[in-house]
């Protein structure tokens, strides 16, 4: 199947530091991607849907100008944790849906990203 | 966002034995979608059953969706060591495909 990786897959940074987290369609091209977040033995609450080429579109709650996101290609997307602080630790999941010949497409998720903040 | 409710939120069996995951959602799906995620890993997508249909099998998966009832269920047979992972229902909002909304999740341990 299609492949999504992302980086870094674990990173730990002091409060008030900013993190850039990508993602990265590798075999295929992805105009669209989502970013999850997940606590320790919870859910996955999606963050936002990133559209390449134009803003995201954030969740309820979600803080925009806290969790930048940039979908400058069909194969990248990118989640900056701006100022980050210990209660944005969490595991961050993005996924990718390919652009298909006919029909809605499958879904690939990334291996996740585990941030540490101190 | 409203989550959809799992159940058992842990489920412990013998190697062999067959696990039941269940499944119940709030809102009107297009589609259903069962995923697992090994600890501290990424998900796999296992399988997906939309709104029309009432059951799909994968291999040793079969899956169940009620509609009327608003829940969905997982059956993994003869299962296996490996078979060890958390279990999570999603479904499919809208006509936005691939904005999903998860389940709280089933830890299955499968002992050998």
């Amino acid at each position: 199947g299609a492949v999504v990786s992302q980086h870094p897959s674990w990173v730990i940074c002091k409060s008030g530091t900013s993190v850039k987290i990508e993602c990265r369609s590798l075999d295929f091209q992805a105009t669209t991607m989502f970013w999850y977040r997940q606590f320790p033995k919870q859910s996955l609450m999606l963050m936002a849907t990133s559209n390449e080429g134009s803003k995201a579109t954030y969740e309820q709650g979600v803080e925009k100008d806290k969790f930048l996101i940039n979908h400058a290609s069909l194969t990248l997307s990118t989640l900056t944790v701006t100022s980050a602080h210990p209660e944005d630790s969490s595991f961050y999941i993005c996924s990718a849906r390919d652009i298909p010949v006919q029909g809605a497409g499958e879904l690939f998720f990334g291996e996740g990203s585990r941030l540490t903040v101190l | 966002s409203q989550q959809g409710e799992e159940d058992p939120q842990a489920l412990s069996i013998q190697e062999g034995e067959n696990a039941t995951m269940n499944c119940s959602y709030k809102t009107s799906i297009n589609n259903l979608q069962w995923y697992r995620q090994n600890s501290g890993r990424g998900l796999v997508h296992l399988i997906l059953i939309r709104s029309n249909e009432r059951e799909k099998h994968s291999g040793r998966l079969r899956v169940t969706l009620d509609t009327s009832k608003k829940s969905s269920s997982l059956l993994i047979t003869a299962s296996r060591a490996a078979d060890t992972a958390s279990y999570f229902c999603a479904s499919g909002r809208g006509t936005s495909y691939g904005k999903l909304t998860f389940g709280q999740g089933t830890i299955l341990t499968v002992h050998p």
